[in-house]
């Protein structure tokens, strides 16, 4: 079946970053672009980029320009999102999904399990 | 920027029926998808291109999309229905979700 298997949880201190990684199986992997949403305990959901797994483009919600890099590794089906200069406010469950569109719109199905990225001193 | 709205709450009977909506400026003319989310879950896709239910999803969850308001509507609601639920739309450039609703079954 299609899955994301995403790497585990994480503890990093302000100012450092951290790289997240999202597996992909069930599925040609270059087919489907791959999204990063995240969620804050307790708040809604934050879309934050997308990247093409068979060109490589990317774009980037406003927000995170420049502070966010997602990446991949075609050869184990691989996406990856990194974040730099961590503060306290990106303390999250940061999710990947695969993206479906038509000329109907978009939707993510299914998203990862998630990763918990806490931000502490 | 684009902003949907979503009430913070509803509540709904077992076996009644459940309304939730989502509001934007002429949200009628994007198509809209919905996600329940199960605390300490990630979210799942429920409804999309407005009204497009996703193999295992059952019939009673069904949706819509006129003028400013989608709305997910949940027919002889169940326990198991309890969750947020988020709505979702893309303007062509930039996607972005509702703020979420807790639907409480009680």
């Amino acid at each position: 079946q299609v899955q994301l298997v995403q790497s585990g949880a994480e503890v990093k201190k302000p100012g450092a970053s951290v790289k997240v990684s999202c597996k992909a199986s069930g599925y040609a992997f270059p087919s489907y672009d791959i999204n990063w949403v995240r969620q804050a305990t307790g708040q809604g959901l934050e879309w934050m980029g997308w990247m093409n797994p068979d060109s490589g483009d990317t774009g980037y919600a406003q927000k995170f320009q420049g502070r966010i890099t997602i990446s991949r590794n075609t050869s184990i089906s691989t996406a990856y999102m990194e974040v730099i200069s961590l503060r306290s406010e990106d303390t999250a469950v940061y999710y990947c999904a695969r993206e479906v569109r038509d000329a109907s719109g978009i939707w993510f199905d299914p998203w990862g399990q998630g990763t918990l990225v806490t931000v502490s001193s | 920027s684009y902003e949907l709205t979503q009430p913070p709450s509803v509540s709904v009977s077992p076996g009644q029926t459940a309304s939730i909506t989502c509001s934007g400026d002429k949200l009628g003319n994007k198509f809209v998808c919905w996600y329940q989310q199960k605390p300490g879950q990630p979210p799942v896709l429920v409804i999309f291109q407005d009204n497009k239910r996703p193999s295992g999803i059952p019939e009673r969850f069904s949706g819509s999309n006129s003028g400013n308001t989608a709305t997910l509507t949940i027919s002889g609601t169940q326990a198991m229905d309890e969750a947020d639920y988020y709505c979702q739309a893309w303007d062509g450039s930039t996607l972005m979700f509702g703020g979420g609703t807790k639907l409480t079954v009680l």
